[in-house]
């Protein structure tokens, strides 16, 4: 099943940098999710891009998505003590209707304030 | 429009044991799944439901079982628990309507100790 692998496992940054997490892939897909887990609760989705789209933005998370590369990216821009959490892809494969998504291990994100 | 939620929020049993772990979805929502989080892992994928029937299944042995009910909630049931099954399990909602059943709403979760 198509699985994706977040790209660095861990992450520590100050508060008002910049962080950006990658997610890659291995086969076709239809779209890619992003999630974000704070800790020991649910996930919350964050953003979805199409397989035909290569940039989308929701407020501070900007989020690029290469096909060719089979490669993901999430952004955040001007980080918050509050973004600390674990973040992780989740993408769609071309070839499945089921709408059960797979994970891979996730970025955890530190921002220290 | 209320939120997935799930029960109970903690559980610790013993092994050989079962469990039932129950989720009641989002409000229109068609589609459950499951899913199991071990400390320091993503989440795996246990089973999902749509209309009450079961729509696919991870790489879990049969005494992983669940139901979904005429309105949407579901449990998960586990029998003769073994150590390895504490984890966080998680509920996830989805509707098949508008084109945008890939997104999913997470319920908070289930912890569940194993001893």
């Amino acid at each position: 099943s198509q699985q994706g692998e977040e790209d660095p496992q861990a992450l520590s940054i100050q508060e008002g940098e910049n962080a950006t997490m990658n997610c890659s892939y291995k086969t076709s897909i239809n779209n890619l999710q992003w999630y974000r887990q704070n800790s020991g609760r649910g996930l919350v989705h964050l953003i979805l891009i199409r397989s035909n789209e290569r940039e989308k933005h929701s407020g501070r998370l900007r989020v690029t998505l290469d096909t060719s590369k089979k490669s993901s990216s999430l952004l955040i821009t001007a980080s918050r003590a509050a973004d600390t959490a674990s973040y992780f892809c989740a993408p769609k494969a071309a070839d499945t209707g089921r709408r059960a998504l797979t994970f891979g291990s996730g970025t955890r994100l530190q921002v220290q304030p | 429009e209320t939120g997935v939620t799930q029960s109970p929020t903690h559980l610790i049993k013993t092994r050989g044991q079962q469990v039932t772990l129950r989720c009641s979805s989002q409000s229109g929502h068609n589609t459950v799944s499951w899913y199991q989080q071990a400390l320091g892992q993503g989440p795996q994928f246990i089973f999902q439901y749509y209309r009450e029937e079961e729509n696919g299944r991870g790489n879990f042995p049969p005494r992983f079982s669940g139901l979904q009910f005429p309105n949407y909630s579901s449990e998960l049931n586990v029998n003769a628990l073994e150590l390895d099954d504490s984890a966080l399990y998680l509920c996830a909602s989805s509707s098949t309507a508008g084109g945008r059943g890939d997104t999913q709403y997470f319920g908070p979760g289930t912890r569940l100790t194993v001893l």
